[in-house]
C-alpha cells in the first residue's frame, strides 16, 4: 500500500505569505495527525481528525493555522499568514484505529519562513 | 515539566555492537503506550517498537528491543549489532490513553552515528 504522503517536501516563504501545506493519509485510514517540529526542538501535536471531524486541535498555536479535512480523505493546513516561528518540519500521520503500531508518518514539509 | 525526556542529544556506536538509547517518561495514566521512532536523514518517520504500559514481556522486534522498567518510568532501545545503516535520528514517544487519547508526546530525539 502507498505511504503517507506530504507535499510539499520543501516550501520557503517569505514572512507575511500564505502557504497551504497537503497530506494524502493512508487509503482507508479514518485518523489523521498533524505534528510539527520546530528547530531541534522536540516534535509537538497539532491536531487530530477522524475521518472529517476534528477530534482535537488542542495543539493548533494560533488562529493563524487552519486545518481541513474535506470529504474525510486528504488533509491541507494552511498558515496565514506565516511568521518566522512558524519555520520548521510539519509531519502528518494516518492510522487505521490507534492501535498498538497505528501510526505511519509522512516524510514531512521543511517549512522556511525568511 | 517535560513528559519525555531523551538525555542524550548525540551517540556513537561501532558498527557490530550494541548501544542503548535512553527515555525517560513522566504519566500519572495507568494505560499508556510508549513508542520509538527512526528519522534517517531522507527524513521519513519509521516506526521500531511498541511497548504497552500492561505488557508484561519487554517489546522485541528483530535487533530492537525495549527495555521497559515500569518502577522507573523508563523505555530505553536497545539496538543490538548496529549497522550503517542504523545512522539516525531516534525518537521516544508516549501515548496517554487516558488524558490525551491517541495523540503522541514526543522526546526531543538523539542523533546516532554508527562508526564503521
Amino acid at each position: 500500500e502507498a505511504g503517507v504522503t506530504q507535499f510539499p517536501s520543501h516550501s520557503v516563504i517569505e514572512k507575511g505569505q500564505t502557504v497551504t501545506l497537503r497530506c494524502d493519509p493512508i487509503s482507508g485510514h479514518d485518523n489523521l495527525y498533524w505534528y510539527r517540529r520546530v528547530m531541534g526542538k522536540e516534535i509537538k501535536f497539532l491536531l487530530h481528525f477522524v475521518k472529517e471531524s476534528k477530534q482535537d486541535e488542542s495543539g493548533m498555536p494560533n488562529n493563524r493555522f487552519l486545518a481541513e479535512r474535506t470529504g474525510g480523505t486528504y488533509s491541507t493546513l494552511k498558515v496565514q499568514p506565516a511568521e518566522l516561528e512558524d519555520s520548521g518540519v510539519y509531519f502528518c500521520a494516518s492510522s487505521h484505529n490507534w492501535l498498538k503500531r497505528g501510526y505511519t508518518f509522512g516524510s514531512g514539509t521543511r517549512l522556511t519562513v525568511v | 515539566a517535560q513528559k519525555i525526556t531523551q538525555t542524550q542529544p548525540g551517540m556513537f556506536v561501532q558498527e557490530k555492537e550494541a548501544v542503548t538509547l535512553d527515555c525517560t517518561y513522566d504519566t500519572s495514566d495507568q494505560s499508556y503506550g510508549l513508542f520509538w521512532y527512526k528519522q534517517p536523514s531522507s527524513g521519513e518517520m519509521i516506526f521500531l517498537i511498541y511497548q504497552g504500559s500492561y505488557d508484561e514481556q519487554n517489546a522485541t522486534e528483530g535487533r530492537y528491543s525495549l527495555n521497559f522498567q515500569k518502577a522507573r518510568k523508563s523505555a530505553n532501545l536497545v539496538i543490538s549489532a548496529s549497522q550503517l545503516g542504523d545512522s539516525a535520528m531516534y525518537f521516544c514517544a508516549m501515548r496517554e490513553e487516558e488524558t490525551s487519547g491517541s495523540r503522541l508526546t514526543f522526546g526531543e530525539g538523539t542523533q546516532l552515528t554508527v562508526n564503521p
